[in-house]
């Protein structure tokens, strides 16, 4: 696969359940980003990781909790969510910390209810 | 308050003429200005960028300008092709940081 590939592309869930999105980059980027599109709103950061470390935490809660194993995996560990957490989660790398020509994956479109 | 402005969610051009899309900033500090394109079902795809010391960058039959003394940029799409229809986010970022900060996105409409 190339590009920045996102699973599962749609996920339900409880507001009790835990559930992780995935992310994998094959382009050999050296930092990954996660973003949050709420409908009708702009892309808002969430996360950002340099070279597998945390640089920007845009103050987002607890209850999304970001890992990032080496510098092709992202994750985003979910739990207790809210409704209002419901929208279009993705993913993005670019080649460095700062390069903004950042490439997108598809998304997962997070319901939770 | 949104720093990033697509003002118009929608337009609707006739394929071969000419698309153009708005978009307006308030923070001076932006230097580097980016246009994404997105179709459904994808994540956005960049498209052309700009940096504050040009006022125009062309690729194809795509150019950016920028004018900073309205803070404001446009892209233009010339000839439009049905292919284009999307959604176009414009997005901004200033030296030094790692955001990027997107306009809500302007959904064009290329018709024959």
């Amino acid at each position: 696969e190339t590009g920045v590939t996102q699973t599962p592309r749609h996920l339900v869930m409880g507001m009790t359940n835990k559930k992780s999105l995935k992310c994998e980059q094959h382009l050999g980027h050296n930092a990954m980003y996660w973003y949050k599109q709420s409908a009708k709103k702009p892309l808002e950061l969430m996360f950002v990781y340099s070279l597998e470390e945390r640089v920007e935490n845009n103050s987002v809660p607890s209850r999304f909790s970001p890992e990032c194993p080496n510098s092709s995996h992202l994750f985003l560990h979910l739990h207790t969510l809210q409704p209002e957490d419901s929208a279009l989660y993705l993913c993005a790398s670019s080649h460095a910390r700062g390069s903004y020509e950042q490439y997108f994956g598809p998304g997962t479109r997070l319901t939770v209810t | 308050d949104q720093q990033v402005k697509q003002n118009s969610p929608s337009l609707s051009v006739q394929e071969g003429r000419i698309s153009i899309l708005n978009c307006d900033y308030t923070n001076s500090m932006f230097d580097y200005f980016l246009w994404y394109k997105k179709y459904p079902a994808e994540g956005p795809t960049f498209l052309i960028s700009i940096s504050s010391i040009k006022d125009k960058n062309e690729d194809g039959r795509f150019t950016v300008f920028l004018n900073k003394s309205a803070k404001h940029l446009s892209l233009h799409i010339v000839p439009s092709q049905p292919g284009d229809s999307a959604v176009y986010f414009c997005a901004a970022s200033a030296y030094n940081t790692d955001k990027l900060i997107f306009g809500t996105g302007t959904r064009l409409q290329v018709f024959p």
